[in-house]
C-alpha cells in the first residue's frame, strides 16, 4: 500500500478556499485516491475519490496530476463547521489504511 | 438507509469482564471493518470481513475476537482487556473492495477499560 504524506495542520478563515495536498510517491497503477473527513468522537466520513485528472462533487474537488504522485483536495469557501481532520488514503485492496491526516482549523 | 449503527455508544469494563461491541448495516454491503482509534491518532485497521468471512487480521491480540453472524451484523468480543485498550472502536462497511466505492463508518463505541 502506498504511503501518504500530508501537512500535520493548516489554518484558514471562513469563506476562503482551502487546498490540502497529499504526497503518494509509490502509488500503484490500480490505486484509487480517497479523502475522508473526521470530526472529534465521530467516525470518518467519505468526501471524494478519484483515479486521475479532476473529480468534483457537491462538497469538494480533487485534483490529480498526470503522474498521480500527489493529489490536492480543494474545499471551496470553508466555514467554521469544516474544522476537522482530513485523511488522504491510497490503495486498491480491501483495506482502508489511514495516514496521520491534516487538522484543518477554520477561524472566523 | 446509509447508516452504520454501533452499540453501545459508551462502555466501561473491568479487566476481567467479557463484553461485546455490535455493528449493524442494512445497505447490502459485503465488506465490514473494525478499527481502533486512540486520541489524536488516525484509525488503525483491526479486522476486515468480506462476504462474512474474515479476510484480514492485522495481528490483533486474541483478547479481541471478531464475529460476523450474517451479512448485516458484525460483533467484536472483548475479554481480559488492558487499560491501554481504551479507545474509540469504529465499525465500517463498504460494497466490496473499495475500488470506486466509499466506506461508511459508524459513530463508534467509546471503550474505557478500568
Amino acid at each position: 500500500l502506498a504511503k501518504t504524506t500530508q501537512p500535520i495542520s493548516m489554518d484558514s478563515y471562513e469563506g476562503q478556499e482551502v487546498n490540502i495536498t497529499c504526497s503518494h510517491n509509490n502509488i500503484a497503477t490500480n490505486d484509487y485516491i480517497t479523502w475522508y473527513q473526521q470530526f472529534p468522537s465521530q467516525g470518518p466520513r467519505f468526501i471524494i475519490q478519484g483515479y486521475k485528472t479532476k473529480v468534483t462533487n457537491e462538497v469538494a474537488s480533487l485534483f490529480i496530476p498526470a503522474d498521480r504522485k500527489s493529489s490536492t483536495l480543494s474545499l471551496p469557501r470553508v466555514s467554521l463547521s469544516d474544522t476537522a481532520v482530513y485523511y488522504c488514503l491510497v490503495g486498491d485492496t480491501g483495506k482502508l489504511i489511514f495516514g496521520q491526516g491534516t487538522t484543518l482549523q477554520v477561524k472566523p | 438507509d446509509t447508516e452504520v449503527t454501533q452499540t453501545p455508544k459508551h462502555l466501561v469494563m473491568g479487566m476481567t469482564n467479557k463484553k461485546s461491541l455490535k455493528c449493524e448495516q442494512h445497505m447490502g454491503h459485503r465488506a465490514m471493518y473494525w478499527y481502533k482509534q486512540k486520541a489524536k491518532k488516525p484509525p488503525e485497521l483491526m479486522f476486515v470481513y468480506s462476504y462474512e468471512k474474515l479476510s484480514i487480521n492485522e495481528s490483533v491480540p486474541s483478547r479481541f475476537s471478531p464475529e460476523c453472524p450474517n451479512s448485516s451484523l458484525l460483533n467484536l468480543h472483548l475479554h481480559a482487556l488492558q487499560p491501554e485498550d481504551s479507545a474509540l472502536y469504529l465499525c465500517a462497511s463498504s460494497q466490496g473492495d473499495l475500488k470506486g466505492t466509499e466506506a461508511f463508518f459508524g459513530q463508534g463505541t467509546r471503550l474505557t477499560v478500568v
